[in-house]
């Protein structure tokens, strides 16, 4: 079936430097997509969402970038902090009430100090 | 504000044996409801959605069992366990607003559960 996937497995960065986590999605059906941080032991949290209406948004210190032509999405968070690190999900769902979110499988993020 | 809730934590249970997880959300009315589990360094499965009091939509085929008595209470079941059954097991809730179709999940802390 279709689903969500992720570039990298795993990302390790810099204190300060910018990190970005890529995602691919292949249900060009999708027209609703999140972004999830979970930390050790937790639920995931939601992070930021993006339409496929949309190219870009922006909230405190993270981005979300949507490419619908190669069906690529990315989060982009600025200044990394030690408080950044966690796994990130990318999520997508189709069609009205979320009720079938489908997760990838998600980036851990390293950072050091 | 709105709070879910989950129990237990953490769950040691011998294979056969039989399971019943909680999640109850307050602070919000009909919310939509899931149960999802989480395989070590792995994505999240979607095993369970409910919409209302007693609808139950099951994604995938299993020994395990959703059952929403309340409105804000969802209880995730087995009569017999098997140790593939271990995992990270979270709830989360949804709610609509007006204006939006789409809508994001608040999670619940997880109870993980070790099948042995």
């Amino acid at each position: 079936g279709e689903s969500v996937g992720l570039h990298l497995p795993t990302l390790s960065v810099q204190e300060g430097d910018n990190s970005i986590i890529n995602c691919a999605y292949s249900n060009s059906a999708s027209d609703y997509f999140i972004w999830y941080k979970q930390e050790s032991g937790k639920g995931p949290q939601f992070i930021i969402d993006i339409r496929s209406n949309m190219d870009k948004r922006q909230g405190q210190r993270v981005t979300v970038l949507l490419n619908k032509t190669v069906k690529h999405l990315s989060l982009q968070i600025a200044a990394t902090q030690p408080g950044d690190s966690a796994v990130y999900f990318c999520a997508e769902n189709t069609g009205t009430g979320g009720f079938k979110t489908i997760f990838g499988a998600g980036t851990r993020l390293f950072v050091k100090a | 504000s709105q709070t879910i809730h989950q129990w237990p934590a953490t769950l040691v249970q011998p294979v056969g044996s039989p399971l019943s997880l909680e999640c109850t959300v307050e602070g919000t009315s009909n919310p939509n409801l899931y149960w999802y589990r989480q395989a070590a360094g792995r994505g999240l499965q979607l095993l369970f959605y409910s919409v209302g009091i007693g609808q139950i939509s099951s994604e995938v085929p299993q020994n395990l069992s959703a059952s929403r008595p309340q409105d804000r209470q969802f209880i995730l079941s087995s009569k017999k366990l098997l140790l593939s059954d271990s995992g990270f097991y979270l709830c989360a809730w949804s709610v609509g607003r007006l204006g939006k179709s789409h809508y994001e999940q608040y999670f619940g802390p997880g109870t993980r559960l070790t099948v042995t």
